[in-house]
């Protein structure tokens, strides 16, 4: 059983375009989270919902906008990609402990 | 704000001890995790420091120093698959985590 699973592994689009990555966690967590990681491998938080409520929100432009239809899901939608937006993105949960479990991450590229 | 400074790669052969250090500087300090990332993998937690001193978890410990801001990994019996990177993360409120830049061990035979 994957604990945490991402869809699409990898995405593929064209500036301007709208896409959007889903996050599943079979955990029971009631805290999920959004990372990116750029090309030299920094992972930078984006977002954190707990319990379907947005608890930490970093500065991310406002062309992501995070959503959480239940605690065991949080899902990520771009608009307008721009050359800059591709990196890794990867979903989290946690318990409320310190252990975060990472899922396996989206390969976003944008041409 | 937070930073973490980490040293970026080293090599080492098979059977060695590695130490990867870590200092921070942090408004909110409730402590430092370690994670493993294989290329192309996910982060995957090892360890986590809250107070200070070492954990030991098997070939792997950490240890922290609050008063000084520091923290290593030593990564001891080195093995092939220990070949990832390594980064340390502060846990700040709301469990917010902010990584450092991680730094890449090699292994080699």
């Amino acid at each position: 059983d994957t604990a945490v699973s991402q869809t699409p592994k990898y995405l593929v689009t064209q500036m301007g375009n709208d896409k959007s990555i889903k996050c599943e966690q079979n955990l029971g967590h009631d805290t999920m989270y959004w990372y990116k990681q750029d090309s030299k491998k920094f992972l930078k938080i984006m977002f954190s919902y707990n319990n379907k409520e947005l608890i930490i929100n970093e500065t991310v432009p406002n062309r992501f906008s995070p959503k959480s239809p239940d605690k065991a899901h949080l899902n990520l939608h771009i608009n307008s990609l721009e050359l800059g937006d591709s990196a890794v993105y990867f979903c989290a949960s946690g318990g409320g402990s310190y252990e975060q479990y990472f899922g396996p991450g989206t390969r976003l590229t944008v041409t | 704000g937070q930073s973490l400074e980490q040293p970026s790669e080293v090599t080492a052969v098979e059977g060695a001890i590695v130490q990867i250090n870590c200092t921070y500087q942090t408004s909110g300090f409730y402590g430092l995790s370690w994670y493993q990332q294989h290329d192309g993998g996910a982060p995957t937690f090892l360890s986590y420091n809250a107070l200070d001193g070492l954990e030991e978890t098997g070939r792997f410990s950490s240890f922290l120093s609050r008063s000084d801001s520091y923290g290593y990994l030593l990564l001891q019996e080195l093995q092939m698959k220990d070949s990832a990177s390594y980064f340390c993360a502060v846990r700040g409120g709301n469990n917010r985590l902010a990584f450092g830049k991680g730094n890449q061990v090699v292994v080699i035979p």
